[in-house]
């Protein structure tokens, strides 16, 4: 997708391995996403940033930690991969305008997470 | 807390015909609500965005409504094509102090048999 990047596409790791998935972008948004979605789940949202260094959790964000040094990279780590953890992670970003709440989002192509 | 909910699951339709996709939403207080695409092994596509004010939106063979006070919104996609098929999901904005958050539904599949 134009202007979002996520790496790796697909990583195989196992059961107490940390992992890191990285999104970046050319856009100068500023709300930058980490979703997963799971079968049955749809997509849930795990940790979300307003700006470099503003980070804040999601209704999913329990062995997870996310950092934003730069606008244009958010990072999602695992710090201690397990099976629950097997999903396709997406990344999305939004310029969203005010209070209207006019999110249009953006989302990555995503990146599938097997934790054997 | 906010649910979002689509029925049916999957859905096949005989290409030609028209088709409406439902969305429904326990918590009527939103800023808007959205409909996406998603195809494959992709990510999604923002199809239509209504704002809570509005009561529907229209893009070329696609028209969503919304019904803030029922809690339901519907995609109505006419003369449907193979190039259709794919997963569409809802999606609503919720306030949070400022830093809304989207809720999504699980989705529909949608099979458009040629």
């Amino acid at each position: 997708d134009a202007g979002i990047t996520q790496s790796p596409r697909h990583k195989v790791t196992e059961t107490g391995t940390p992992v890191t998935l990285r999104c970046h972008q050319t856009e100068n948004h500023r709300y930058m996403y980490w979703y997963r979605q799971d079968p049955g789940h749809g997509l849930r949202l795990i940790h979300y940033s307003y700006g470099v260094k503003d980070t804040d959790k999601g209704e999913v964000s329990d062995g997870y930690s996310v950092s934003r040094s730069k606008t244009e990279d958010f990072l999602l780590t695992l710090e201690s991969a397990t099976s629950s953890q097997t999903s396709v992670y997406f990344c999305a970003i939004s310029d969203r305008t005010g209070t209207s709440g006019a999110n249009v989002l953006t989302f990555g192509a995503g990146s599938r997470l097997t934790v054997l | 807390k906010q649910e979002v909910t689509q029925i049916p699951a999957a859905l096949s339709v005989p290409e030609g015909e028209n088709l409406v996709l439902n969305c429904s939403f326990t918590d009527s207080a939103i800023y808007n609500l959205q409909w996406f695409r998603q195809d494959p092994g992709k990510g999604l596509t923002s199809l239509l965005l209504i704002q809570s004010s509005q009561r529907e939106q229209t893009s070329g063979r696609l028209n969503a409504s919304l019904d803030k006070s029922s809690g339901r919104s519907t995609l109505y996609i006419a003369a449907s094509q193979p190039g259709d098929s794919a997963t569409y999901l809802c999606a609503v904005t919720i306030p949070n102090f400022g830093n809304e958050k989207l809720t999504f539904g699980t989705g529909t599949r949608l099979t458009i048999i040629p």
